[in-house]
């Protein structure tokens, strides 16, 4: 199936220092999404984007859903130890008809924060 | 808030048992989805459904069948359980819509297969 190049694979850093991770596709996507994983939990919706070029924050979160539809980008300012999990990135090819809300997602980015 | 229950959170079984894994959503979604979770590897699509009694395989679909028999519980069934399916199974579902819905997630099922 179709895939997403999700990088980095895992980040250490320590509180306090901007992360910035990212996605690639060799398709275009109507839709970019990003989930955070708590250890245990399932993922979680952070950011939802719908339109190129279009940059969304939520708290110290922000994503970008690239202009050629074919990347998207998320940062985190000033890290907190709880930012620690696993981050996906995940694309809609198509919205509604046919694609039945499937979602293509990365493989994920493990964050690491050091108090 | 949208609330979807995997039925376990942990389950042990052995290699040819058949293994019933159940989901059920309280906000009237249309969609919903079964994902297993491996290091490395992400989230993989296994089936999903779009209604009530309608199926559609997904990216990794052997081994595995579903039910949905109402809108609200999506079932995933392992044939015979084999090593090879120890993982997180995790139940999505979404609203139908033009718009691109994002989906809302179980907190998983962890699965070993003996």
């Amino acid at each position: 199936g179709q895939q997403l190049n999700q990088s980095p694979q895992s980040m250490f850093i320590q509180e306090g220092e901007d992360v910035s991770m990212n996605c690639t596709s060799s398709s275009i996507f109507n839709t970019w999404l990003w989930y955070k994983q708590d250890p245990g939990e399932g993922p979680v919706l952070l950011i939802a984007l719908y339109k190129a070029g279009e940059l969304t924050s939520n708290g110290r979160l922000t994503a970008q859903f690239g202009i050629t539809r074919k990347d998207s980008f998320l940062n985190i300012s000033a890290s907190i130890p709880s930012d620690v999990g696993i981050y996906f990135c995940a694309g809609q090819l198509k919205a509604g008809g046919t694609s039945y809300g499937k979602l293509t997602f990365g493989q994920g980015t493990i964050l690491t924060v050091h108090p | 808030d949208v609330k979807v229950t995997q039925s376990s959170r942990y389950l042990v079984k052995r290699t040819g048992e058949k293994v019933f894994l159940e989901c059920v959503q309280d906000m009237d979604h249309e969609n919903m989805f079964w994902y297993r979770q491996d290091p490395g590897l992400g989230l993989r699509l296994i089936y999903f459904s779009y209604d009530v009694k309608m199926k559609e395989k997904g990216d990794i679909p052997e081994g595995y069948s579903v039910s949905r028999e109402k809108k609200e519980r999506f079932s995933l069934i392992l044939e015979s359980a084999s090593t090879n399916q120890t993982s997180m199974y995790l139940c999505a579902s979404s609203l139908a819509g033009a718009r691109g819905q994002p989906q809302h997630f179980g907190d998983g099922t962890r699965l070993s297969i003996l």
